[in-house]
């Protein structure tokens, strides 16, 4: 059974548009949360790594939260591009990774 | 200097045959592991080694071998193919740390017929 839920599963969004993907977990304790990008065809990459102690981490119009208390994090990316299109995949680390499904999103122009 | 590489990218092979995934990395890393990627599953851990000749079963173990002679390689072998194991595999490396990035390969994508 997964352990991390991610929602929603898919979305569509306009280029500049912003956007905000969730994530639910119930891995307990973890030693940190990780969320990745992964385009079509490709391998995941990194985009924030947070510890529990954490409540936000950026990179760029990037930015990840976490609240430890609900085991909740989100994705918010900023002015979004045609580039974003991929699947965002939320993973916890205990200290092996448990992936969601993730969330493909797509950019429109 | 390509950093972690897979090969073959596309493999097709019969339901009974042996078949050998390769995972080469060049960061010295002391961690790598082996993931498939299904529709309708997150990514699941099938082995992964924390050193040359240290390894050990993730989530989902059964019908794969793995070995690791030197630090840089990591083969997966499916000893006698099944169509369940048609899938997306993914290898990736780490450092030593819990909080080192984890890289990961461009992925094999194997089709048993």
């Amino acid at each position: 059974k997964n352990q991390v839920e991610q929602s929603p599963q898919s979305l569509i969004i306009l280029e500049g548009k912003n956007c905000t993907l969730q994530c639910n977990y119930t891995v307990s304790p973890f030693s940190n949360l990780r969320w990745y990008k992964q385009d079509t065809g490709r391998g995941p990459v990194s985009l924030t790594i947070m510890t529990f102690s954490e409540n936000t981490k950026s990179n760029g119009r990037y930015t990840a939260t976490l609240d430890a208390d609900t085991k909740q994090s989100s994705l918010h990316i900023t002015a979004s591009q045609l580039s974003d299109s991929a699947s965002y995949i939320c993973v916890v680390s205990e200290p092996t990774l448990t992936f969601g499904k993730g969330t493909m999103l797509l950019v429109s122009p | 200097d390509a950093g972690i590489t897979q090969s073959p990218r596309y493999k097709i092979t019969e339901t009974g045959r042996q078949v050998t995934l390769m995972c080469h990395q060049t960061w010295s890393h002391s961690y790598m592991f082996w993931y498939r990627q299904d529709l309708g599953h997150g990514l699941r851990l099938i082995y992964y080694s924390a050193a040359a000749d240290i390894t050990d079963k993730g989530e989902v173990p059964d019908g794969y071998v793995v070995s690791r002679s030197k630090t840089e390689n990591f083969p997966l072998t499916l000893e006698s193919a099944t169509r369940s194991q048609t899938s997306v595999y993914f290898c990736a490396s780490r450092g030593n740390g819990l909080y080192n990035e984890q890289f990961f390969g461009p992925g094999t994508r194997l089709t048993v017929l």
